[in-house]
This record gives structure tokens, C-alpha cells and sequence, in this order.
């Protein structure tokens, strides 16, 4: 059964703290997985598109990697401003549904 | 603005109402999806349309969910005889194409949070 899993549920940083956030899935034929952030009251808003095993991709203090079993999204020095819900997502093959994990909730504080 | 568009924002109904959750995706979007998050959960994929064509509906939690897109652009999602479990945030997103040709971005809307009590 196609499943994405993501830990921690939840992570406090201090400013300047880097870290990591895993998106652990199990889907036949990968062919591709998408990072979307997520703050109070919206919709989840793109970050993200990995296609293959060894790809990488940043955008300011974030960066995303891609292996064979899992991703991860690493914050460089966050700001309080990065404090959101972290969600990782991957379509499932053969159909078109979209398999999100529960996601990441970040708080980083000043 | 130029993004996808959701309403009501809140919907509060009594247990057996019927509702209507309403979306305006991104002008020329081919693709449209509904998604259902419970609080702390990540969305759960309810329905796909490819233009006016639903090709993907198994995520629809039972006959009381119902969704359209007549005409290819704005898609109704309506739930009869609403239950307590239905309460939720019901996501819309939009992508420009079609989603059996390429991965594309999925653009989102505020969501419509539904209670029902």
C-alpha cells in the first residue's frame, strides 16, 4: 500500500538552528515528490518538485534532497518567520490521487 | 486576485443539512482536486477533474459526497445529510495541466472549514 510518513510531528528550534525534516514513503514507481508548506487558516503553498533519487533543490533556507526511500527538507539558520506546517506529498501510480504525509510543525523561536 | 478561490470560508450545519463547498481554480487550469484535512492530519485526496471529466473519484467517502465541474472551470462539492464526521477543512487546488500527461504544481485555496453539529 502506497504510504508517506513524516517526522517529527513537531520541532521547536531556536533562531539560527538548523535542522531536518524527513518524508519517509513507500510508492511503486516513483514519480515525483512535492514539498508544500502550510501556514494557520490556508492552503498549502508549493516549495518543492524532487523527480529523482540524488536530486537537490533550495530556495533561500531551505533545501530538499531526494533518496530512494525518503527526503528530507533542511532549514539553514531558520528565521521566525519559517515557523509553518511542513507537508510532503507524492501521486500515486496509475491513478491521479496525491498521497500526503501529516505533516511537519515548525516553530522557531526569536 | 489570480488565485484559486474557495467559499464559503466557514459553513456551520446541522447534522442531515445538505451543503455546497464552492471553487474558483486559476482561469485556463486544466486540472482540479478536492482534498479533505482533518485537523493535524496533512489533506486526504477526495476527487480529481481533468477539465469537465471527473476521472478519479475513489477517495469520496461515500454516496452522501457528490462533486461537479460542469463546464470545466468552477467545481461544486456537495455532501447531503451532513454528519459530525464530516467536519473538516475541504481543500481545493488547481494545476495547469493535466495530470496523466506530467506532475505539476497543485496552486491551493484557503480551504472552506466545515462544522457540523
Amino acid at each position: 500500500e502506497d504510504q508517506v510518513t513524516q517526522s517529527p510531528e513537531a520541532l521547536r528550534l531556536q533562531e539560527g538552528e538548523s535542522s531536518s525534516l524527513n518524508c519517509s514513503y513507500t510508492v511503486s514507481g516513483l514519480r515525483g515528490l512535492f514539498w508544500y508548506r502550510q501556514d494557520p487558516g490556508k492552503g498549502p503553498e508549493f516549495l518543492f518538485t524532487l523527480y529523482s533519487a540524488g536530486e537537490e533543490k533550495e530556495k533561500e533556507r531551505l533545501k530538499a534532497t531526494l533518496t530512494k526511500k525518503e527526503s528530507f527538507l533542511h532549514i539553514t539558520a531558520p528565521k521566525p518567520e519559517d515557523s509553518a506546517t511542513y507537508l510532503c506529498a507524492v501521486p500515486t501510480s496509475g491513478t491521479y490521487k496525491y498521497i500526503f504525509g501529516t505533516g511537519t510543525r515548525l516553530k522557531v523561536l526569536a | 486576485g489570480a488565485g484559486v478561490s474557495q467559499s464559503p470560508r466557514y459553513k456551520v450545519a446541522k447534522r442531515g443539512q445538505d451543503v455546497a463547498l464552492r471553487c474558483d481554480p486559476i482561469s485556463g487550469h486544466v486540472s482540479l482536486f478536492w482534498y479533505q484535512q482533518a485537523l493535524g492530519q496533512g489533506p486526504e485526496f477526495l476527487t480529481y477533474f481533468q477539465n469537465e471529466a471527473q476521472l478519479d473519484k475513489s477517495g469520496l467517502p461515500s454516496d452522501r459526497f457528490f462533486a461537479e465541474r460542469p463546464e470545466g472551470s468552477v467545481s461544486t462539492l456537495k455532501i447531503q445529510r451532513t454528519q459530525q464526521e464530516d467536519s473538516a477543512v475541504y481543500l481545493c487546488a488547481s494545476s495547469l495541466l493535466g495530470s496523466g500527461r506530467a506532475l505539476d504544481i497543485q496552486y491551493f485555496g484557503a480551504g472552506t472549514r466545515l462544522s457540523v453539529l
